[in-house]
């Protein structure tokens, strides 16, 4: 069983759509996070969610939208896509909490806006 | 706040070449400190890490000193295969926030 899931792993659109990326994990953790990786690799994180319940909201545009339905899953909506937003999005999840938690990825979706 | 800085990169060796990857860290407190791997068209995955000042995280031949006095956690493996080549990336968490490096590439040369 994968630990970490998350779909599409690909995903190719054009601008000005609207698309949504999902992440569940089955090791009960309690905190999930969005990050995204640009083409230099370098990994920002965009939100953190804890049982539910967002933690860390970073400077992100208005056209992203996290959705937390339980602590198992956090999904990415995207409304009106440009072509900066064109990345690798990789969900991540923790025990959080504390400061020995250690985060489990997902192997990433990979959006490609035209 | 908290952050993370990492040498940059691209990093060449070749095989059985020993390496140093630098990391420096801000956070108030106390974090934890961590090194992070991701092999081509992967998720990042967990290489070592370290709760305390002193601590010594170590797999798969890496090692990493937490040092408190001078806010770092380098990389070190004596003796470097094909097979690391690989993206590292220096991360801490501290109060739930968790903070990455900006990587670095390292391509390890037969």
């Amino acid at each position: 069983d994968t630990a970490v899931s998350q779909t599409p792993k690909y995903l190719v659109t054009q601008m000005g759509n609207d698309k949504s990326i999902k992440c569940e994990q089955n090791l009960g953790h309690d905190t999930m996070y969005w990050y995204k990786q640009d083409s230099k690799k370098f990994l920002k994180i965009m939100f953190s969610y804890n049982n539910k319940e967002l933690i860390i909201n970073e400077t992100v545009p208005n056209r992203f939208s996290p959705k937390s339905p339980d602590k198992a899953h956090l999904n990415l909506h995207i409304n009106s896509l440009e072509l900066g937003d064109s990345a690798v999005y990789f969900c991540a999840s923790s025990l959080g909490g504390t400061n020995t938690g250690e985060l489990f990825f997902g192997e990433g979706s990979r959006l490609t806006v035209l | 706040g908290n952050s993370v800085t990492q040498m940059e990169g691209p990093v060449t060796l070749s095989e059985e070449a020993f390496l140093t990857i630098n990391c420096t860290y801000t956070a108030t407190g106390y974090p934890s400190l961590f090194w992070y791997v991701q092999y081509p068209g992967e998720g990042l995955q967990l290489l070592l890490k370290a709760t305390k000042a002193d601590d010594k995280g170590s797999n798969k031949g890496f090692e990493a000193t937490y040092r408190k006095e001078t806010t770092s956690f380098h990389l070190e493996k004596g003796s470097v295969q094909v097979s690391d080549s690989a993206v590292y990336f220096c991360a801490l968490i501290n109060n739930n926030d968790m903070r990455f490096g900006a990587g670095t590439r390292l391509t390890v040369k037969p």
